[in-house]
């Protein structure tokens, strides 16, 4: 059965500086997502992550997957305000095409 | 593209009032419908999948005579919650998959369910 684990669940930084979230996951999986979710909203996808050695930029924001340490990472560069979200990480199962398994979510706040 | 709409955005009613909560795929056809219901500073929690004309299949511990889902058409999919009362009350969410996209699941706006 295929887990999914986020680190940290909270984190609160300064603007201007850099930090990683952690994505585990238990099983074999080859595609990953990242999900960003601002208060009272639904989530907004960030990246589609699908073969090892995938990275993906957008902004100050950068991700990759690494398929056999089975670890996905979502990089903060120079931290502005308006990054503050929950960010999740979520992989899907081998044998499902469409049914996601979520990490906990990784609450950040960037101070001004 | 992959459009999901979600209503309503947000409702408040008394104890033992049935709600409905309609999510639509507005420009393709979903495959798979999901909904999820969401606790404040809590991820994510599955609460049934469902495919056009057949019964849903809900997750371990969801009460299936108090979700009802009913997915008649490849374009929506309705969650009633029945008889709700205060502890009902959280953040709904519903998704949709299309077999064309590289995402396995385009999410609606969500419903905040407030019971007095």
């Amino acid at each position: 059965e295929l887990k999914v684990e986020q680190n940290p669940l909270f984190l609160s930084m300064q603007e201007g500086k850099n930090y990683t979230i952690y994505c585990n996951y238990s099983t074999t999986s080859d595609r990953l997502y990242w999900y960003r979710q601002d208060p009272g909203k639904s989530l907004e996808s960030l990246f589609v992550l699908l073969s090892n050695g995938a990275v993906k930029q957008e902004g100050r924001l950068m991700a990759s997957l690494d398929t056999k340490a089975r670890l996905s990472t979502l990089h903060i560069t120079a931290a502005v305000h308006d990054l503050s979200a929950t960010y999740f990480c979520a992989a899907l199962p081998m044998d499902s095409n469409y049914q996601l398994i979520w990490g906990a979510g990784t609450k950040l706040i960037i101070k001004p | 593209g992959a459009v999901v709409s979600q209503h309503p955005s947000w409702v408040i009613c008394k104890s033992g009032t049935s709600v409905k909560i309609e999510c639509r795929s507005l420009d393709f056809q979903a495959t798979t419908m999901f909904w999820y219901r969401q606790f404040p500073k809590q991820s994510l929690m599955l609460m049934a999948t469902s495919n056009e004309g057949s019964k849903a299949t809900y997750e371990q511990g969801v009460e299936k005579d108090k979700f009802l889902i009913n997915h008649a058409s490849l374009t929506l999919s309705t969650l009633t919650v029945t008889s709700a009362h205060p502890e009902d009350s959280s953040f709904y969410i519903c998704s949709a998959s299309h077999s064309y996209s590289n995402q396995p699941q385009h999410f609606g706006d969500g419903t905040r369910l407030s019971i007095l």
